[in-house]
């Protein structure tokens, strides 16, 4: 069975400073992996995702993440934060295959960003 | 653009009270999904949907119980609401033969019971 761990409940950092957020994952399989955002009171936003090919994948708002299938870590990166990124972000992995509950979430990241 | 929408952004019910949440997608997805997201504990996943009046339990499915009774519809329903259902509900929709198993959201209803 699949699981996804975020080691950092919340990630405080000052404006324009580069932040990583961690994502490590389970799975005895080969693996699809998501980076979800969730501005306050609002739903999940996809941010990006890895499905195959190169390994660094770019995602909207300047937010990157790497696959790393040796480190089974999927970490999210921005080189200079903005205050408009205070959010949640959730990491979530699938095994594929499709049906109806492929997406496991980790329990979330909360950055905050001070000024 | 697929779309999720949710019936109610924010609801206050009276313990005791049944509630519905409506969810309606428009991109002729097979699977739906309701979740329920709490502090700390990240999304936890209430009951799925793979096809028209056929449903699943998820990980927390107890003082719930769904309904789909068309394709692009998917409700919860709190019987008799508790104060610990308070809580932010999730939406979501995917393809079924999706390869990835993509989720797209709703804009969520936080549901208060008091």
């Amino acid at each position: 069975a699949q699981s996804v761990t975020q080691l950092d409940s919340q990630v405080p950092v000052f404006e324009e400073a580069p932040v990583e957020l961690r994502c490590n994952y389970s799975s005895s399989v080969s693996v699809y992996l998501f980076w979800y955002v969730q501005y306050p009171n609002q739903g999940l936003q996809l941010l990006l995702k890895y499905l195959s090919g190169s390994t660094l994948v770019k995602g909207i708002n300047g937010f990157e993440a790497e696959f790393n299938k040796s480190q089974t870590s999927f970490h999210l990166r921005k080189p200079s934060v903005h205050i408009s990124d205070t959010a949640e972000y959730f990491c979530a992995v699938s095994e594929g295959g499709g049906g109806a509950d492929g997406l496991t979430f980790g329990k979330g990241t909360h950055l905050i960003i001070q000024p | 653009d697929v779309k999720v929408t949710q019936s109610s952004r924010y609801l206050v019910k009276r313990t005791g009270e049944k509630v519905f949440l409506e969810c309606v997608q428009d991109m002729d997805h097979e699977n739906m999904f309701w979740y329920r997201q709490d502090p700390g504990l990240g999304l936890r996943l209430i009951y799925f949907s793979y096809d028209v009046k056929m449903k699943e339990k998820g990980d927390i499915p107890e003082g719930y119980s769904v309904s789909r009774e068309k394709k692009e519809r998917f409700s919860l329903i709190l019987e008799s609401a508790s104060t610990n259902q308070t809580s932010m509900y999730l939406c979501a929709s995917s393809l079924r033969l999706a390869l990835y198993n993509e989720q797209f959201f709703g804009p969520g209803t936080r549901l208060t019971v008091l």
